[in-house]
């Protein structure tokens, strides 16, 4: 079956720190990939994604992701972070088994808080 | 806001009892998801329709039973509820289906089984 681990469950930082949060995936198919954010009290929301072509994807909010396919990875990045990323971030999967489903797996989520 | 509505944002209800979930996807939108998100088992998806029929089914109890109407809301309906049964269920939409349809997440339901 398919998973998804994200490594850190918390992660404290300071403004303007650079910011790196792991997502390795178990699937030895073709995959697409996502990160969501979501802030305090709100829904769920589309960073990024990666499906196809360059492995660097820019996402909203100067947020992007390298999809590592030899490290089944999908980091998220941020060079600089504000106190408004307060947030938890959930990588997701989608393998590719059948082209008619959209059938998403989450990792377990990070929480980031930021220190002003 | 994502355009998805669920209804009713909190839910309190006891053991045994059956309770039915609402969400409205965004205008437009053919397929609509539920995943359940818990302490424990995090982020699940529970079944996904698209125009009507189900496509994709996850992990969904068989206590568990969803539809989806012509005018494309859909709900979730819980019989038989335990305690463990707690948790924030989210409804997403998507214009269509398949793999590299962006996702469109509601606020959530919170239900608590007591």
């Amino acid at each position: 079956a398919q998973s998804v681990s994200q490594h850190n469950h918390h992660v404290i930082l300071s403004e303007a720190a650079s910011l790196e949060l792991g997502c390795n995936y178990s699937y030895g198919g073709t995959v697409n990939l996502f990160w969501y954010v979501q802030y305090p009290g709100q829904h769920l929301q589309l960073l990024l994604k990666y499906f196809s072509g360059d492995p660097l994807v820019k996402g909203i909010k100067g947020f992007e992701a390298e999809f590592i396919k030899s490290k089944f990875s999908f980091n998220l990045r941020k060079p600089s972070v504000q106190w408004s990323d307060t947030a938890e971030y959930f990588c997701a999967v989608n393998a590719l088994i059948s082209s008619n489903t959209g059938k998403l797996i989450f990792g377990q989520g990070t929480t980031l808080q930021v220190k002003p | 806001d994502s355009g998805v509505t669920q209804t009713p944002k909190h839910l309190i209800t006891a053991t045994g009892q059956r309770v039915t979930l609402r969400c409205s996807p965004r205008s437009g939108d053919l397929s609509v998801y539920w995943y359940q998100q818990s302490l424990d088992q995090g982020l699940q998806f529970l079944i996904q329709y698209y125009n009507g029929e189900e496509r994709a089914k996850g992990n969904i109890l068989e206590r568990f039973s969803a539809q989806q109407f012509p005018d494309l809301h859909s709900e979730l309906n819980l019989s038989s509820l335990e305690l463990g049964d707690s948790a924030l269920y989210f409804c997403a939409s998507s214009p269509r289906t398949g793999p590299t349809d962006t996702q469109y997440f509601g606020p959530g339901t919170r239900l608590t089984v007591l």
